[in-house]
């Protein structure tokens, strides 16, 4: 039972153009999202995140979008820079009272043309 | 570089072993967490140590056993080992909020 999908195994996206990664969740009590991005042979580094009080968190390049009553987020990334190209994880924080390890989405592997 | 070590990077062993995976988390974190990541699974949580003391408990065997040490450094004890455990064994820590810190991981590989 995945609480955290992010359907699109693969994206293409011409270099400075938009990447939109999308991400869906099940479990209605998860109360803080965070993307991360991981480069093969190193581990998940943590980009942007955002709490289920909000919907817009804005780092630079970054912005990700929360709509909570779709149990919905995504992660835009414009423009789309080379060096993007990794694999983009999706994770939830669990409710308080829970365990403390996030839940992760399978991954969006984000390829960006020049 | 996240501040997270992890040691070995690579690991090579066969089938009912026993392997000790080592983290040491950044400077100042009290959180330590295992995760595991299968090649058709996502990352999975494991286990979180939070200053010596086991948290919380994840999707962990029972074949599978961690401590957090005095010093704050993590290991992660897998045993009786089957080819499904072949993995990439990620060690991540936190200062108390939500943002985790991942080391560079441990491929574990079971023959």
């Amino acid at each position: 039972d995945q609480q955290v999908k992010q359907n699109s195994p693969s994206l293409s996206v011409q270099e400075g153009r938009i990447s939109i990664l999308n991400c869906d969740y099940t479990n209605s009590m998860f109360d803080y999202f965070l993307w991360y991005k991981k480069y093969p042979a190193e581990g998940p580094t943590f980009l942007i995140s955002i709490s289920s009080i909000k919907d817009k968190n804005e780092d630079g390049r970054f912005t990700v979008f929360l709509n909570k009553s779709a149990k919905h987020l995504s992660l835009h990334i414009v423009p789309s820079q080379p060096g993007d190209s990794a694999v983009y994880f999706c994770a939830a924080s669990p409710p308080v009272g829970g365990a403390d390890g996030l839940t992760f989405g399978k991954g969006t592997h984000l390829i960006i043309q020049p | 570089d996240s501040g997270v070590t992890q040691t070995p990077k690579h690991l090579i062993t066969a089938t009912g072993q026993r392997v000790t995976l080592r983290c040491s988390p950044r400077s100042g974190d009290l959180s330590v967490y295992w995760y595991q990541q299968s090649l058709d699974q996502g990352l999975q949580f494991l286990i979180q140590y939070y200053n010596g003391e086991e948290r919380a408990k994840g999707n962990i065997l029972e074949r599978f056993s961690a401590q957090q040490f005095p010093d704050l450094h993590s290991e992660l004890n897998l045993s009786s080992l089957e080819l499904g455990d072949s993995a990439l064994y990620f060690c991540a820590s936190s200062a108390g909020g939500d943002e985790q810190f991942f080391g560079p991981g441990t491929r574990l590989t079971v023959l």
